[in-house]
């Protein structure tokens, strides 16, 4: 069974400063883990994935995120905010042992930056 | 990059009529397609798997005569929305899986139904 959780319903940040979207996740074998973002009345876009190989995963538009299989997070971050990365923001996993293609997807985190 | 083209971006319809909704991969072949359904600030609930040329899997209390789903072709889904009820207004997205990437999936730019 594969399952991912987004504790957090909404982020706060202010422009410029550092931010931080959380995901956990639980796979019985190993994961691949993504990264997408949603602007209002549009689909998914993504923006990184881990799937093996270094633990810190670079992406678009600034974003990284960082595997950590002790810790079971994907946490997806950025130096600097910016009033443009306001979106809700999705982070999934797909069981690689599973057997199966579908990934579940956590609830989504609103991220707010404020000017 | 792979790109998935859904069609149309927002339809409105009067009630008991019938919608249909394109999601066609662009430059790769999507041996699996995925449609969900978003209700406004939640998550997106998966609603069936297509596989071209098989019929599509249905999660559990999705109906599957009135979401009639089609993959007739590696790059073409298709959902209709039979006998339409406002309850069914929703934002409707469907997602490829490039059959020669393990772990890739795109998504459509999604569907706003509006159902009047």
């Amino acid at each position: 069974a594969q399952s991912v959780a987004q504790p957090e319903d909404q982020v706060n940040v202010a422009e410029g400063n550092p931010l931080t979207v959380k995901c956990t996740y639980s796979v019985s074998g190993n994961p691949y883990l993504f990264w997408y973002v949603q602007y209002p009345n549009r689909g998914l876009q993504f923006l990184l994935k881990y799937i093996t190989g270094d633990n810190l995963v670079k992406g678009s538009y600034g974003f990284e995120a960082e595997f950590n299989k002790s810790q079971t997070s994907f946490h997806l971050k950025k130096p600097s905010a910016l009033v443009s990365d306001s979106a809700l923001y999705f982070c999934a996993v797909r069981d690689i042992s599973g057997g199966s293609y579908i990934p579940t997807f956590g609830r989504g985190t609103s991220l707010i930056v404020h000017p | 990059g792979a790109v998935v083209s859904q069609h149309p971006s927002w339809v409105i319809c009067k009630s008991g009529t019938s919608v249909k909704i394109e999601c066609r991969s662009l430059d790769f072949q999507a041996t699996t397609m995925f449609w969900y359904r978003q209700f406004p600030k939640q998550s997106l609930m998966l609603m069936a798997t297509s596989n071209e040329g098989s019929k599509a899997t249905y999660e559990q209390g999705v109906e599957k005569d009135k979401f009639l789903i089609n993959h007739a072709s590696l790059t073409l889904s298709t959902l209709t929305v039979t006998s339409a009820h406002p309850e069914d207004s929703s934002f409707y997205i469907c997602s490829a899986r490039d059959q020669k990437e393990d772990y890739g999936y795109t998504f459509g730019s999604g569907t706003r139904l509006t159902v009047v």
